[in-house]
């Protein structure tokens, strides 16, 4: 089939703002969830990661919220700075018995653009 | 501790051409998992080696392949190449298969003309 080109969703911020990302996920049997930042160049990072029995777990600046009764994900970075500039991936990994056990699923990414 | 290495860092390759990219996991790491990404499809799994034996497979046809030798480096190979295998392949190495948080390389940039 004819390939699309993915419009990735982008955000606008100024230095000093939190940055609130989010991401829909697909399957309700993942059971782990990571966070990952891919500057230009760069391959992704790791940022943060949940487990499907948390809905919050905080790390330096940033923090991960989940909401499972509506598969959701969020980022959340506090007073954002110019290097954090970069597209930011939610991953997801299926649970035991499933189809997709261990392998990791990626969204489509957003970009955040941080303005001095 | 010296980061996931891959090589080359960029190709270009013509059309029905074939080519191996490498691989070198963090020191002590024994699983490594190769991804394509493209502005297209996005990130997408290839496959995961663990111990010199391929233990999870995405959905790609059979021109993709690879290995793992025993000192946990890895290789892929895509032959007959196409354009539309223009991408960034992405390797990322995890200590144990299944691990959950896997460290990504810079990638290899393929360009098929």
């Amino acid at each position: 089939g004819e390939s699309v080109g993915l419009h990735l969703p982008t955000l606008s911020v100024q230095e000093g703002d939190n940055s609130i990302i989010n991401c829909a996920y697909s399957n309700s049997a993942s059971d782990y969830f990571i966070w990952y930042k891919q500057e230009s160049g760069k391959g992704p990072q790791f940022i943060i990661d949940i487990r499907s029995n948390m809905d919050k777990r905080q790390g330096q600046r940033v923090t991960v919220l989940l909401n499972k009764t509506v598969k959701h994900l969020s980022l959340q970075i506090a007073a954002t700075q110019p290097g954090d500039s970069a597209v930011y991936f939610c991953a997801e990994k299926g649970g035991a018995g499933g189809t997709s056990y261990g392998k990791l699923t990626f969204g489509q990414g957003t970009i955040l653009t941080v303005h001095p | 501790k010296a980061g996931v290495t891959q090589t080359p860092r960029y190709l270009i390759k013509t059309r029905g051409q074939q080519v191996t990219l490498s691989c070198s996991p963090i020191s002590g790491h024994r699983s490594v998992s190769w991804y394509q990404q493209t502005p297209g499809q996005g990130l997408q799994f290839l496959f995961e080696y663990f111990s010199e034996t391929q233990r999870n497979k995405g959905n790609f046809p059979g021109r993709f392949s690879g290995r793992q030798f025993s000192n946990s480096r890895s290789e892929m190979n895509v032959s007959t190449l196409e354009l539309g295998d223009s991408a960034l392949y992405l390797c990322a190495s995890s200590l144990i298969v299944d691990a959950d948080i896997q460290y990504f390389g810079a990638g290899t940039r393929l360009s098929v003309l």
